[in-house]
């Protein structure tokens, strides 16, 4: 089983729709959970962080986690042709040296006109 | 605040050739993480240091190597480039491995 799990797409909503994209991890004792966007040739960009469970919101984004499904989701409200690209699920888990953090392998995301 | 720098932006090499990367984390950041990004894997973690330590390590073999310098600067080392590390290497930096922010990569091709 792999560590963090997402559909690898696509996923395809139309313009003005809302997009769910969903996300599960398998270490029952992470703590924290992310959320990257990433154009096509260009390096990872932090969307949002959420810790505890519920929903967390940031404009047209909203994060929530729910610890006991193990279950991360990401939606966009709204979506536009510029919210096209991978969205990465990165989970922090607490290993005897340190944090280490792990990536799922993406949902690609295309927002139609 | 400048965001985190790696430098080249891109490599060509030639197979059993070495290669080392640089990255400049963001300052007051004290943590770099490696990671690899193939079409077919993703991003897979290398190595993460923290105070000139390394603390976490993935599963790749020796050729594979790091350190971070007094000021955070780190750099990676592949010894005897193979076709298949042609990747994007991206460095992150954070206070302590939590949020973690991306440099604009390396590009390395091997021929």
């Amino acid at each position: 089983q792999k560590e963090v799990e997402q559909n690898s797409g696509p996923l395809s909503v139309p313009e003005g729709a809302i997009a769910s994209l969903n996300c599960t991890y398998s270490d029952r004792g992470s703590q924290s959970f992310f959320w990257y966007r990433q154009y096509s040739g260009k390096s990872p960009e932090l969307i949002m962080s959420i810790y505890s469970n519920g929903d967390k919101e940031d404009g047209r984004f909203t994060a929530q986690l729910n610890k006991a499904s193990q279950y991360v989701s990401l939606l966009i409200r709204d979506s536009q042709p510029s919210d096209s690209a991978t969205y990465l699920c990165a989970v922090i888990t607490f290993t005897g040296g340190g944090n280490k953090l792990t990536f799922g392998t993406g949902t690609q995301l295309k927002v139609e006109l | 605040k400048a965001g985190v720098t790696q430098t080249p932006r891109y490599l060509i090499k030639t197979r059993g050739q070495q290669v080392t990367l640089s990255c400049s984390p963001i300052s007051g950041h004290r943590s770099v993480s490696w990671y690899q990004q193939t079409p077919g894997q993703g991003l897979q973690f290398l190595f993460e240091y923290f105070s000139e330590t390394q603390r976490n390590k993935g599963n790749f073999p020796g050729r594979f190597s790091g350190r971070q310098f007094s000021n955070s600067r780190s750099e990676m080392n592949v010894s005897t480039l193979e076709l298949g590390d042609s990747a994007l290497y991206l460095c992150a930096s954070s206070t302590d491995a939590d949020t973690q922010y991306f440099g604009p990569g390396t590009r390395l091709t091997v021929l």
